[in-house]
């Protein structure tokens, strides 16, 4: 009930294409859901969030698409850049708790 | 507005040893939360502190510890050290709780033989 699981584990997209990210969770309790992006050796960083009141959220190329019927969210990064290149981590919070996906590590190619 | 500094960045320990990493969150941020990241296990959940009391805690066993400052400046322990401890350990701080925009350091690489 607690995991979140993500996918593919690895993705490699052309520039200039869209990458796309799943997600599914278990539990309804969850009512944050953000997505960070991690550079080898640095902390995450919060690329965007969405809570389940509404279906998309986009912020410049990055687009979150959430369906609470079917408990799954997903990342999509449109016009992908060779700097887009990092692992990403989706994540469900219930407040209480945070729980991780495991992580996509995207590569770009030039 | 200065970001999240965790101290030190490396640290190097032995089995059996105990470990105290810090964490100070960006200023006016109250909630402070610590998190254990591994290539096997990912990214996961310690505890949160919010104004010096530990508010949420992830399935980690009792020798992680942690504890809050009035000044929102967070110290977390883990004693009698296992190889298994080996991680990046993390810490985010937000304004209010784990349920909203968190930042997170730069983390503390801890290596333990």
């Amino acid at each position: 009930q607690q995991q979140v699981k993500q996918s593919p584990q690895s993705l490699i997209v052309q520039k200039g294409g869209i990458s796309i990210i799943n997600c599914a969770y278990e539990n309804t309790a969850f009512d944050y859901f953000p997505w960070y992006q991690q550079f080898p050796g640095k902390g995450p960083a919060l690329l965007i969030a969405i809570r389940p009141d509404v279906s998309e959220k986009k912020e410049g190329r990055f687009t979150i698409s959430f369906n609470k019927s079917a408990k799954q969210f997903s990342l999509h990064i449109m016009d992908s850049q060779p700097g887009d290149s990092a692992t990403y981590f989706c994540a469900a919070s219930s407040g209480d708790k945070i729980i991780f996906g495991k992580g996509t590590r995207l590569h770009i190619l030039p | 507005k200065a970001g999240v500094t965790q101290t030190p960045r490396y640290l190097i320990k032995t089995r059996g040893q105990q470990v105290t990493l810090s964490c100070s969150p960006i200023s006016g941020h109250r909630s402070v939360s610590w998190y254990q990241q591994t290539p096997g296990q990912g990214l996961q959940f310690l505890f949160e502190y919010f104004s010096e009391t530990q508010r949420n805690k992830g399935n980690f066993p009792g020798r992680f510890s942690g504890r809050q400052f009035s000044n929102s400046r967070s110290e977390m322990n883990v004693s009698t050290l296992e190889l298994g401890d080996s991680a990046l350990y993390l810490c985010a701080s937000s304004f209010y709780s784990v349920n909203t925009e968190a930042f997170f350091g730069q983390g503390t690489r801890l290596t333990v033989v």
